[in-house]
C-alpha cells in the first residue's frame, strides 16, 4: 500500500533556529500533501496544503513566512519552521494520497521541541 | 469546521465489540464516510470508509444508516492494541480535498 515517510521522527533545536522536516511519498506521487500540528490532547489541526509546483495553501491564523512549504517534485514536501520557539513545540504530521487510493496515508509524525 | 460530532471517550472491555458512533447530519450526496484512528505519537492510520452501504474488512466493519446522517464503527473483537483515537470524516473521494479532524472519540480497551 502507498506509504508516507516523514523525517526526523523528533528534532529538538534552540530557540531562534530553524528546522526543516520532510514528507515523502515512498511509492507513489502526490500533487498535493497536507501539513498538520498536533498539541497534546488535541486534534489535528490541518496548517496548510501543499501543491506541488507552486505556492502553498495556509489555512487562517497560520503564519506563511514563519512555516515554509516547499514541494518541489512529486514525491517530497518539507516543512520548514523558522526561527523557532518554545511555542512551536508541537506533533507535525503530513499526508498525502495515491491517486489510486481512496484515502489518505499520513507520516508517522515528527515531534519538534524549541529549547 | 469538521462536519462530523462524535462521543468524547469510550471504553470497552478486551475481546468484546467497540461501536464507535458518528453523527454528520449534514453530509451531502456525494461524500463518503472514512474512519481514521490514531494511537498515541503516530500518524493517523486509515480503517475504513463507504457511502451508503455497510461495509467490512479486516479490520473493522461499517454501519451508515439509511438516511446516512450517522454511521457506527464496529471492532469485532477489541484488543489493547486498539487504544487511540478514533475520528470520523467526511468527504468526497478520489478529490485532494484537505480533511478537517474533528476531536475524535478516545476509546479505553479494558483488560
Amino acid at each position: 500500500g502507498a506509504v508516507v515517510s516523514q523525517h526526523p521522527s523528533w528534532v529538538i533545536c534552540k530557540s531562534g533556529t530553524s528546522v526543516k522536516i520532510e514528507c515523502r511519498s515512498l511509492d507513489f506521487q502526490a500533487t498535493t500533501m497536507f501539513w498538520y500540528r498536533q498539541f497534546p490532547k488535541q486534534s489535528l489541526m490541518l496548517m496548510a496544503t501543499s501543491n506541488e509546483g507552486s505556492k502553498a495553501t495556509y489555512e487562517q491564523g497560520v503564519e506563511k513566512d514563519k512555516f515554509l512549504i516547499n514541494h518541489a517534485s512529486l514525491t517530497l514536501s518539507t516543512l520548514t519552521v523558522t526561527s523557532a520557539h518554545p511555542e512551536d513545540s508541537s506533533f507535525y504530521i503530513c499526508s498525502a494520497r495515491d491517486i489510486g487510493m481512496s484515502g489518505y496515508t499520513f507520516g508517522s509524525g515528527t515531534r519538534l521541541t524549541v529549547v | 469546521d469538521a462536519k462530523t460530532t462524535q462521543p468524547p471517550s469510550m471504553d470497552c472491555a478486551e475481546g468484546r465489540a467497540a461501536n464507535l458512533p458518528c453523527n454528520h447530519s449534514t453530509i451531502s450526496g456525494n461524500e463518503y464516510v472514512y474512519w481514521y484512528r490514531q494511537i498515541h505519537s503516530q500518524g493517523p492510520q486509515y480503517i475504513i470508509h463507504g457511502l451508503k452501504n455497510n461495509e467490512t474488512n479486516e479490520m473493522a466493519s461499517l454501519i451508515i444508516t439509511e438516511d446516512r446522517k450517522s454511521s457506527t464503527l464496529i471492532l469485532p473483537h477489541a484488543t489493547l492494541r486498539d487504544t487511540a483515537v478514533y475520528y470520523c470524516i467526511v468527504r468526497v473521494m478520489n478529490r485532494d480535498d484537505k480533511i478537517i479532524f474533528g476531536k475524535g472519540t478516545r476509546l479505553h480497551i479494558l483488560p
